[in-house]
């Protein structure tokens, strides 16, 4: 199992404020994808990087893979309270085929 | 409609008593996974189904079994619930591997809160 470290654990912004959070690991993955969990839900997919040092934007969401594929980032420029939720990234590593590896998240919480 | 549905959304029981989540989903997909989520670990993955023939146990398959009855079903089921069973639990769905993707996208019902006293 290729362990996924996400930081920060929790963060409390106010609303307008940007944010970086952050996915590492030692390992190398075919593609990382983030997801968003809201209470009461399950995850709902944001975006899947597969190339080294690809950039991908979702309205106010920059997602970025590491050159060499064990890393990840997710920027969110001018936060919304719409945006408060668990921030979940995981990896498929190289010729797994079957499993996800999911970090254990970064719970984030926009305040007006 | 929700594409991946779960039932019940939340269960009460008592340790020693058999218990069963269902799964259905519309989205066509082979694949199909079950996890746990507790505070603080994650998800973490208890058995994977990449068809109707196909099971195989996952990270923490330990006090749980599946059934693939279709395509579209797939249930997890706690032979003896213990506390330590209490959690969140998700199913998901993947076409990973077919000609609509390359990737291991994962699609998630609303899941089930378990709480075994």
């Amino acid at each position: 199992t290729q362990l996924l470290e996400q930081s920060p654990q929790f963060l409390s912004i106010q609303e307008g404020e940007n944010l970086t959070v952050y996915c590492n690991s030692s390992s190398v993955f075919s593609s990382l994808q983030w997801y968003r969990q809201e209470p009461g839900e399950g995850p709902v997919l944001l975006v899947t990087v597969v190339t080294g040092g690809e950039v991908k934007k979702l309205k106010r969401l920059t997602f970025q893979f590491g050159d060499a594929r064990k890393d990840s980032s997710l920027h969110i420029t001018a936060a919304q309270p719409g945006d408060t939720g668990l921030y979940l990234c995981a990896g498929d590593s190289e010729g797994s085929g079957y499993a996800l590896n999911f970090g254990k998240g970064t719970s984030l919480l926009v305040t007006p | 409609d929700a594409d991946v549905t779960q039932t019940p959304r939340n269960r009460i029981t008592k340790t020693g008593k058999r218990i069963m989540l269902e799964c259905s989903q519309t989205k066509g997909h082979d694949r199909m996974y079950w996890y746990r989520q507790d505070p603080g670990l994650g998800l973490r993955l208890i058995y994977y189904s990449f068809d109707v023939k196909d099971i195989n146990k996952g990270e923490i398959s330990d006090g749980y079994s599946v059934s693939r009855q279709a395509q579209a079903k797939f249930s997890l089921s706690l032979e003896s619930a213990i506390p330590n069973q209490t959690a969140l639990y998700f199913c998901a769905t993947s076409d990973w591997g077919t000609s609509y993707s390359s990737y291991n996208e994962q699609f998630f019902g609303p899941g089930t809160r378990l709480t075994v006293l």
